[in-house]
């Protein structure tokens, strides 16, 4: 899987939209990109996800650049309860990758700490 | 519906001894996937299992190991513990063996300290 690189940290007051980066310079065209957060000693939640077009749910777009070697997780109006570590992660689309991958790994990095202010 | 549960939610043992950790995956997913998550880090595969085989494995000594059940449920055990195995031990379950299109969602954890 392809590597990430994210801020280690990043502010944002509450009721604002928070832009959270993720750079994949080496991501792979059959590799998408997932974003996961975690709230203090919880499970990760999973966000969002997507391939070659922008995604949105109840919860966030992404927004991924033409050559896909970037991305931006948008939460549209942050509120204190987003404070977590958000991670952004590429993963295997195909089941014709050969090499024993497993398709059920998700290779976690260090992640942005975001940290919603009143 | 029921996310992917976990027990214990918190354990503690001496070093030397063993311990077993549960998963139940969300209902119709057959994909179990196994976590370590240090202080500090971020999570770090263990294992996959899919229709109660191995389907993958991290870079783990051989005192970890796992198994799936045929109701797809899932169980973590690692022998002869050592300090540095004090984590929160995640599971996640998908629909199938997968590829990227497939979202895995996480359970709590079990918090183990190992003293």
């Amino acid at each position: 899987d392809a590597k990430t690189t994210q801020p280690t940290s990043m502010d944002c007051a509450e009721g604002r939209a928070a832009n959270l980066p993720c750079n994949h310079s080496t991501i792979s065209g059959n590799e998408y990109v997932y974003w996961y957060r975690q709230i203090h000693s919880q499970g990760p939640q999973y966000i969002i996800h997507g391939l070659k077009n922008n995604e949105t749910n109840e919860m966030a777009s992404l927004i991924i650049t033409e050559d896909r070697k970037s991305s931006t997780l948008i939460l549209p109006h942050a509120t204190l309860r987003d404070t977590a570590v958000y991670y952004c992660i590429v993963r295997v689309a195909s089941l014709t990758n050969a090499g024993g991958t497993s398709y059920g790994k998700l290779t976690f990095g260090q992640g942005t700490i975001l940290t919603v202010h009143p | 519906d029921a996310g992917v549960t976990q027990s214990p939610t918190h354990l503690i043992k001496t070093r030397g001894q063993q311990v077993t950790l549960r998963c139940s995956p969300i209902s119709g997913h057959k994909s179990v996937s196994w976590y370590q998550q240090v202080l500090g880090q971020g999570p770090q595969f263990i294992f996959q299992y899919y229709e109660k085989e191995e389907r993958g494995r991290g870079n783990f000594p051989d005192r970890f190991s796992a198994r799936q059940f045929p109701n797809y449920s899932s169980e973590l055990n690692v022998n002869a513990l050592l300090l540095g195995d004090s984590a929160l031990y995640l599971c996640a379950s998908s629909l199938g063996l997968g590829g990227g299109g497939e979202t895995q969602y996480f359970g709590p954890g079990t918090r183990l300290l190992v003293l």
